[in-house]
């Protein structure tokens, strides 16, 4: 068990491009979240799965942003024309639904768009 | 969002026993409260949890008072390695997603 593992740790991306991270969650873990925290903030919540499906997401999930768990283990999220606003940590999480046990965070990756 | 009220930030001395506090006086029956923390340029890390009863682990422990209206995390005896953001949180438990709040930045003075 290696944890759950974020790529890339950092991005820099200029204004307009689209961007996309991944996250590898703890094995067997079946419900996975994303979360985007920018500085002196907590962390806000965008979106989760359990499994491959998409149950929730926040409004601050915009247009510009997709969400994906193809096969209900890595996720990915991708973000279109991004802006200097979407510079932020996103932090991913994920747990085993209906297990004792507590999500378990990612390192995050970090973004910042010049 | 956060439905708890936290001090943005204290100080505790090393090797002292570090309490932080917590209001949530709109919890419901069936919400938990949670504990997490984030050390710097870390993802949030989880403590302990309680629903009515004082709780006890190796890592902290928290008192919550009896109309459960607010509580406090206990790390008994502070090191450096305890500075951190910590964040108090009601869900309604484990399956419930973390909504978090600006949380309490504790810093460990040696």
């Amino acid at each position: 068990d290696t944890g759950v593992s974020q790529n890339p740790r950092h991005k820099i991306t200029k204004r307009g491009q689209n961007v996309t991270f991944r996250c590898d969650p703890i094995s067997e873990h079946n419900r996975l979240y994303w979360y985007r925290q920018t500085l002196g903030q907590g962390p806000e919540f965008l979106t989760y799965f359990q499994n491959e499906a998409q149950l929730e997401k926040s409004r601050l999930l915009s247009d510009r942003f997709s969400a994906e768990r193809p096969k209900g283990s890595f996720s990915t999220l991708e973000i279109q024309r991004t802006e200097q606003g979407d510079s932020a940590m996103y932090l991913c999480a994920s747990s085993f639904s209906g297990r004792a046990t507590e999500a378990f965070f990612g390192q995050g990756t970090r973004l910042t768009v010049v | 969002d956060a439905k708890t009220t936290q001090p943005p930030s204290m100080d505790c001395a090393e090797g002292r026993a570090a309490n932080l506090p917590c209001n949530h006086s709109t919890i419901s029956g069936n919400e938990y409260v949670y504990w997490y923390r984030q050390i710097h340029s870390q993802g949030p890390q989880y403590i302990i949890h309680g629903l009515k009863n004082n709780e006890t682990n190796e890592m902290a422990s928290l008192i919550i008072t009896e109309d459960r209206k607010s509580s406090t995390l206990i790390l008994p005896h502070a090191t450096l390695r305890d500075t951190a953001v910590y964040y108090c949180i009601v869900r309604v438990g484990r399956d419930d997603k973390i909504i978090f709040g600006k949380g309490t930045r504790l810093h460990i003075l040696p």
